[in-house]
């Protein structure tokens, strides 16, 4: 099976400008889940998404948002971009129930970064 | 809610011996699962072992084994053997049983294997 794959893998906005990241899951799988990882604050839950409806979500603004699609496909939007927000986000996913449901495997990355 | 501390940003091990990486918890569930995932230089993220909060035995793989004390919420990393390949940040992560695939990681440790 293919893995998780993620595009872009790079990107360079400028601050107040918006973007958007996608997300392909392992096929068969119906959880997406949103990672960010920077230097200072490590590894945050941004969100999760199951069969297109956001299941668990972390505390950032409202500036991030995501969606599913009904291929399981997903996005994430960064709206109104920070300098803070320069970061590495990762995607992973499962297959959402069952009992191995319990293991992600996580995307390449896409790397963002704000001027 | 959940947190997961790893007291050591760094440790050192010469190739082929064992190196130990320490984790510890908090949470006051008590079906969950707790996972240990390496990041290599390439910043992809790969899963090296879980273990089920309900198993007593140790999880086990190839030269990766696991030290879970469920009563002191700890879960210890051993590496047997190490290898050249096994440099890599290690985060040790936590996800409940209650449902959604969310991974509450601690800060990790960054492995350096020398030859």
């Amino acid at each position: 099976k293919a893995g998780v794959t993620q595009t872009p893998r790079y990107l360079i906005k400028t601050r107040g400008q918006q973007v958007t990241l996608s997300c392909s899951p392992i096929s068969g799988h119906r959880s997406v889940s949103w990672y960010q990882q920077t230097p200072g604050q490590g590894l945050q839950f941004l969100f999760e998404y199951f069969s297109e409806t956001q299941r668990n979500k972390g505390n950032f603004p409202g500036r991030f948002s995501g969606r599913q699609f009904s291929n399981s496909r997903s996005e994430m939007n960064v709206s109104t971009l920070e300098l803070g927000d320069s970061a590495l986000y990762l995607c992973a996913s499962s297959s959402g129930s069952g009992a191995i449901s319990y293991e992600q495997y996580f995307g390449p990355g896409t790397r963002l970064t704000v001027t | 809610a959940q947190t997961v501390t790893q007291s050591q940003p760094e440790m050192s091990v010469q190739e082929a011996e064992t190196v130990t990486l320490s984790c510890t918890y908090d949470t006051s569930e008590s079906d969950y699962y707790l996972f240990w995932y390496k990041q290599p230089p390439s910043r992809q993220m790969i899963l090296v072992i879980r273990q089920e909060a309900y198993k007593q035995q140790n999880a086990t793989e190839n030269r990766f084994s696991v030290n879970f004390q469920k009563a002191a919420k700890s879960f210890s990393l051993k590496i047997s053997d190490s290898q050249l390949g096994d440099a890599a940040m290690y985060f040790c992560a936590y996800r409940t049983g209650a449902g959604g695939s969310r991974l509450t990681f601690g800060e990790g440790t960054q492995l350096t294997v020398n030859p």
